[in-house]
């Protein structure tokens, strides 16, 4: 069975543009949740998804969003992008009910 | 709120060498408990994962971790490290609800094997 897949790999912008993100989960998996890695901050925790509605989110401003598709495919999106917006940003996606999560290779983003 | 302390930022072994990771965790009820690992650029790699039960729990790649409830810890170990073994190792707590919601992450520790 295919992991999960996460486009593109890289991606530079430049302040003020705005990005997205797409993330395919494992087959038969509905949920999907995004984080960031910074070296600053580590992992944090932005939403997840589940059945096309945000179930849970993180601590970050209105400029980060995301939704889901009925495929169970996801997009998180970053708008009027911020030095501080680079970062690895990984998706995870897990069956319903379980609570294992299983990470893509995630998005360098870098923003100059 | 749920919080996980990984107290090693960095560690260096020989290759050969036994290995323990430390992980500490706060959690008003039954933590779910995971360890992953990172290699530079990659994405995250379960090793393995606590619910219940057994509290010494195996997982991929000849690890295994076991779950303190007295101490809240769940240590990652492994005999014998491998030079592929270099990488950082993240642990992490889960709420456990049955939804997938949401992870807390420790700030990783950084492994590096000498040969």
């Amino acid at each position: 069975k295919a992991g999960v897949t996460q486009t593109p790999r890289y991606l530079i912008k430049t302040r003020g543009q705005q990005v997205t993100l797409s993330c395919s989960p494992i087959s038969g998996h509905r949920s999907v949740s995004w984080y960031q890695q910074t070296p600053g901050q580590g992992l944090q925790f932005l939403f997840e998804y589940f059945s096309e509605t945000q179930r849970n989110k993180g601590n970050f401003p209105g400029r980060f969003s995301g939704r889901q598709f009925s495929n169970s495919r996801s997009e998180m999106n970053v708008s009027t992008l911020e030095l501080g917006d680079s970062a690895l940003y990984l998706c995870a996606s897990s069956l319903e009910g379980e609570d294992t999560q299983y990470f893509g290779p995630g998005t360098r983003l870098t923003v100059l | 709120a749920q919080s996980v302390t990984q107290p090693d930022i960095h560690i260096t072994v020989s290759e050969g060498a036994s290995l323990e990771l430390r992980c500490n965790y706060s959690y008003g009820a039954t933590p779910y408990l995971f360890w992953y690992v990172q290699s530079p650029g990659q994405g995250l790699q379960l090793l393995l994962k606590y619910f219940s039960g057994d509290t010494l729990v195996q997982g991929i790649k000849g690890f295994e971790a076991e779950f303190k409830r007295s101490q809240s810890s769940f240590n990652l170990r492994k005999p014998s490290v491998h030079w592929s073994d270099a990488a950082e190792y993240f642990c992490a707590v889960g709420r456990g609800t049955g939804t997938a919601s949401k992870l807390t992450f420790g700030t990783g520790t950084r492994l590096q094997v000498t040969l």
